[in-house]
């Protein structure tokens, strides 16, 4: 079945370092891949997505790219700030992302906490 | 207003009490879930449903039920609570065929103890 692995956590760094945060899945077919984002106290929220291998996603100075040959969709931001002290889930789809992402599944989620 | 919201944030309840967790959508979405976060576990599916017709489980549905009532509302039931199943609580919707709505936006979840 499908599944996928992230980075244990907790990570913490200080404001304006760089992150990194693993990911990599198994799956058949095409997957689309995920990272949503979960501040504390709220739901999850998409942060970027991928629909194909080699795309890029990119949000809020977040980015990951669809690596198919290693499987991996690792999230990226140069300088991070305070404010993304939050739970971060990879995942992905069981089926084309233009029919609707109707069953994904997580990774464990990393916590991130920045220090001023 | 939240498009997706859930009823009670939070509960405590007794071992073998029934327990009934509500989620309400206005976006419209055709396609609702249910899921439970454990720590170190990430999110896992409890149910999921299509349209109002259509119910399926999900990774771990046993313990629980839920009703389709309408559209906009998801209900997820737990008949005889047990203390593993404390867990925070999410509903999700979506709806592909929306244009560029193929993710799935969450509720704000519902922390549910039993004792």
């Amino acid at each position: 079945g499908n599944s996928v692995t992230q980075m244990e956590g907790p990570v913490t760094l200080s404001e304006e370092a760089f992150l990194t945060i693993n990911c990599t899945y198994t799956a058949t077919g095409y997957p689309s891949l995920f990272w949503y984002v979960q501040y504390p106290g709220e739901g999850l929220q998409l942060l970027l997505k991928a629909t194909k291998a080699d795309d890029k996603g990119s949000n809020k100075g977040f980015e990951a790219t669809y690596r198919k040959e290693t499987t991996s969709f690792h999230l990226e931001k140069g300088s991070v700030q305070v404010s993304d002290s939050a739970v971060y889930f990879c995942a992905l789809s069981d089926g084309p992302s233009n029919f609707g992402n109707e069953k994904l599944t997580f990774g464990t989620g990393t916590r991130l906490t920045i220090i001023p | 207003d939240a498009d997706v919201t859930q009823t009670p944030r939070n509960r405590i309840t007794k071992t073998g009490k029934r327990i009934m967790l509500e989620c309400s959508q206005t976006k419209g979405h055709d396609r609702m879930y249910w899921y439970r976060q454990d720590p170190g576990l990430g999110l896992r599916l409890i149910y999921y449903s299509f349209d109002v017709k259509d119910i399926n489980k999900g990774e771990i549905s046993d313990g629980y039920s839920v009703s389709r009532q309408a559209q906009a509302k998801f209900s997820l039931s737990l008949e005889s609570a047990i203390p593993n199943q404390t867990a925070l609580y999410f509903c999700a919707t979506s709806d592909p065929g929306l244009a560029g709505e193929d993710e799935q936006f969450f509720g704000p979840g519902t922390r549910l103890t039993v004792l």
